[in-house]
Formats: structure tokens, sequence, C-alpha cells
């Protein structure tokens, strides 16, 4: 059974750092491109960040440019965002969620969310 | 621009069927799309894959009542014999080189 497991959220002051993972199971994730996705509270579905299954292709929406850096450790089935000088707009749930196929983009599997809020 | 666009809101009664749709930008009707549903206070689940030619992949589970088919630039689920657990806010999904990107989703009240 595929699993996603996000943690690290929490609270954090304007312009603090957050790292989150996500622990993937049931399957062989080296071999998966991954993405983070989040979701403000009572918004919808934002596109966060891409990363390829080496690790080597990175992709991030606009609104994270520059602060925000996606990861992953393929040897510990785990991926990560490093969240820098956060702002009360990054507030919200943030997914994990697996490219379907290297072909393709759309998201077959989530994890359960972090919940991430900036506030002092 | 690669941009999705739902209607916000759709409701339809206990037993019926509704139909959600999903409309891909002028220039674009030829990209395939994801659904997927959100049911309050959980996490996002994948329904199905929708092809332009209006094949589709469903995920795991996911009953026979929903379907995809498409027509031009538009991309549709219907749900039948709606359940109260279909009650959720459903999202389109598309992609393209360095980029995924969501509908506004529509949500979904069964009556």
């Amino acid at each position: 059974e595929v699993q996603l497991v996000e943690s690290g959220g929490g609270l954090v002051q304007p312009g603090g750092s957050l790292r989150l993972s996500c622990a993937a199971s049931g399957f062989t994730f080296s071999s998966y491109e991954m993405n983070w996705v989040r979701q403000a509270p009572g918004k919808g579905l934002e596109w966060v960040s891409y990363i390829s299954s080496s690790g080597t292709t990175i992709y991030y929406a606009d609104s994270v440019k520059g602060r925000f850096t996606i990861s992953r450790d393929n040897a510990k089935n785990s991926l990560y965002l490093q969240m820098n000088s956060l702002r009360a707009e990054d507030t919200a749930v943030y997914y994990c969620a697996r490219d379907a196929a290297s072909t393709t983009g759309y998201f077959d599997y989530w994890g359960q969310g972090t919940l991430v809020t900036v506030s002092s | 621009q690669l941009v999705l666009t739902q209607s916000p809101s759709a409701s339809a009664s206990l037993g019926a069927s509704v139909k959600l749709t999903c409309t891909l930008s002028s220039g674009h009707s030829s990209y395939a799309i994801a659904w997927h549903q959100q049911q309050p206070e959980k996490g996002p689940r994948y329904l199905m894959k929708l092809n332009s030619d209006g094949s589709h992949i469903k995920g795991d589970g996911i009953p026979d009542r929903f379907s995809g088919s498409t027509s031009g630039a538009e991309r549709y689920l219907t749900i039948s014999s709606l359940q109260s657990e279909d009650e959720a806010d459903y999202y389109c999904q598309t992609w393209g080189t360095g980029i995924r990107m969501f509908g506004g989703g529509t949500k979904l009240t069964v009556l």
C-alpha cells in the first residue's frame, strides 16, 4: 500500500524557517517524481514545488521561488521542503504528492498533510 | 497562459447524478487533466486522469459511479447515484513542463 506521511509542521514566526518531511512507503520511491502542494485555510490547492526522481530537476511556483528548497533522500525514502523567510501567506496545510509516472504530471497519491502556521 | 476554470459550487439530490466541468484555457484544449476529491477535513484523493479523447485512468478503489468525459476544452466529471459521502470539493489538475496547476475547485453539496 502506497503511503505518504508528512511531518514537521508547526507554529513559526514571520521570517523564520521550518523543514517539512514526507516519508514514503509501499512503492519504489527512487523511481517517482514528487511534489509539494499547499492549501491555505478555506482556500484551494496550490502547487508549490516538484523534484525529479533523481533530484536533478527541480521547479518552484513563483510564490516560493528563492525562499523554499525541495530535496529528497532516496536511500531514506524521504522528501523534504526547507522553508525560509516565511510569511503569513505561507500559512497552509502542506501535502506531498506523487507524480503518477515520469511521462505525466498528475498526482496519483497524496499524504494527509501537515499544518504550517506563520504568525507572531 | 494555461488556466483551469471550475464553477465554485454545484448541488444535486441524493441518488441523482451531477456533472462537474473543468475548462482549459484557449490553446490548451489537447491537455489531459486529473480529477481529485477532497472530503471535509481530509487530504485530497486522486479520482482519475482524463485525456482529451475522453479515455481515462481511475485511481485505486474509485467506484464506477465516477466517470469522465471530454468535449473540446471541457473536461467533465460525472458522479451518478450520489451518496452523502460524495459531498466534497472537487479539483481538476493539469501540468506542463516545469509546472503543475489546479482549478479553483467546485464545492459539491448533496441535498
